[in-house]
């Protein structure tokens, strides 16, 4: 398996500019998460879905984030309208029922 | 709510030091506790422990989980300059499988 792939790998937007990540976790895997990275507050868990199943999205920050996954190969997080300080490197994981997460090289996001 | 912290926040050892970095947790349901290293890339998975009181050692480096006093700690012996990273500690809950880091601990190791 090629592990999780994300895509893009670097994004540059203005602001105000609707911004799509993916994601393609690992075959098997039954949890996805996404994270968002930055200095100030480290690795924050944004959402997660079991089974495809969004679980908890309490880590969204605000309603212009928003993320599916249609199905078990696929999810994506969006973010409209976006803002400078929505620039962070953003992450996906997938992990099985046990055992460890392995995460995607990031997209690094950029809002000017 | 549940939280991971992890001390120091960061740390500066010469090559050759020991070093101990600590996390604690306060989660519902506790399912199991991770580390992991990251340097400019992606996290890289190092331990997963889920029993109290054994050590899981790779090389130069090992942990323990302590269940009753809730945390773990990574030791890292003989440090090298390549040990330099972020190292972060997760816990997993068991009811919903939930994934939390704490902030990381900076190591540097200078020559």
């Amino acid at each position: 398996d090629a592990g999780v792939i994300q895509s893009p790998r670097h994004e540059v937007t203005e602001m105000g500019q609707e911004v799509t990540l993916r994601c393609k976790p690992i075959s098997g895997h039954d949890y996805l998460f996404w994270y968002r990275q930055t200095m100030m507050r480290g690795l924050e868990l944004l959402i997660y879905f079991n089974n495809n199943v969004p679980i908890d999205d309490s880590g969204m920050p605000e309603d212009r984030f928003s993320a599916k996954m249609p199905n078990a190969s696929f999810s994506t997080l969006k973010i409209q309208p976006s803002e400078p300080r929505d620039s962070a490197v953003y992450f996906c994981a997938s992990s099985p029922q046990t055992g460890e997460a392995f995460f995607g090289q990031g997209t690094r996001l950029t809002v000017v | 709510e549940d939280k991971v912290v992890q001390s120091p926040l960061s740390l500066v050892v010469h090559e050759g030091d020991t070093v101990t970095l600590n996390c604690s947790y306060e989660v519902t349901n506790f399912r199991s506790l991770l580390w992991y290293k990251q340097e400019k890339k992606a996290p890289t998975f190092l331990f997963m422990l889920t029993s109290s009181g054994i050590e899981k050692k790779s090389g130069r480096l090992s942990s323990i989980l302590d269940k009753k006093e809730l945390f773990s700690i990574l030791n890292i012996t003989a440090t090298q300059t390549g040990d330099s990273a972020v190292y972060l500690c997760a816990v997993r809950t068991g009811n919903t499988g939930k994934l939390i880091f704490g902030q990381g601990t900076t190591l540097q190791v200078k020559p």
